[in-house]
């Protein structure tokens, strides 16, 4: 079974330009995340799809930050624009939520790693 | 709001020694906790987790983790550790009965095996 794909891996741009990660879950699962994690730190949220609705982008910086998953399965996320303090490695996590169950675990991505200069 | 600590950031062991990683947690409710792993090079993928039951969670490659409710602690433990164990240890943490509960990541623990 292939895992969560993430594209690109790598990316280096000027600040102030956009720049776009692209997401294709596991086939199936109903529940994307996208995280952030800067340089030594762990993963933080940044928004939770369940289906096709946002269920929770209270950590998105919404003035440059924006994310979509269309029909319910690939997601992208854009920055615009993108400024230095964005460098970090922007993660993908799906899970297959089930009523009931307090938890569904995530699988993760291999992640994009953002590099603002 | 729930947080997550983990104390060591960097641990340099010799294989066959004894691992042991600290975390803690604040939050007064039910938890959900886990620990994921980051092997270079690779996708974070998750080591074990405890829900309920038996506090003593046994995880894949002879890990375990011991959920200590008194002193908000899950601490991760190996008997022996290999080389192959170096990567990076998230402890993270949810609010039980929720689903919808995002998870909340420690900063994470390098650890490093000298062959």
């Amino acid at each position: 079974e292939a895992g969560v794909v993430q594209s690109p891996r790598y990316k280096i741009i000027e600040k102030k330009q956009p720049v776009a990660f692209w997401c294709n879950p596991i086939s199936g699962h109903n529940t994307l995340y996208w995280y952030r994690q800067n340089l030594g730190q762990g993963p933080e949220l940044l928004i939770r799809y369940e289906n096709e609705e946002a269920v929770d982008d209270s950590q998105l910086p919404k003035d440059r930050f924006s994310a979509e998953r269309l029909k319910g399965v690939d997601s992208t996320l854009k920055i615009q624009p993108a400024e230095l303090g964005d460098s970090a490695v922007y993660l993908c996590a799906s899970s297959l939520d089930l009523a009931g169950r307090s938890y569904n675990e995530q699988f993760f991505g291999p992640g994009t790693r953002l590099t603002v200069l | 709001a729930q947080s997550v600590s983990q104390h060591n950031h960097h641990v340099i062991l010799s294989e066959a020694a004894s691992l042991e990683l600290g975390c803690n947690y604040s939050y007064g409710g039910t938890v959900n906790l886990f620990w994921y792993v980051q092997y270079p090079g690779q996708h974070l993928q998750l080591l074990l987790k405890y829900f309920s039951g038996d506090p003593l969670v046994k995880g894949i490659k002879g890990f375990e983790a011991e959920f200590i409710k008194s002193k908000f602690s899950f601490n991760l433990r190996k008997p022996s550790v290999q080389w192959s164990d170096t990567a990076e240890y998230f402890c993270a943490v949810n609010e039980g009965y929720s689903s919808a509960s995002k998870i909340i990541f420690g900063s994470g623990t390098r650890l490093s095996i000298r062959p």
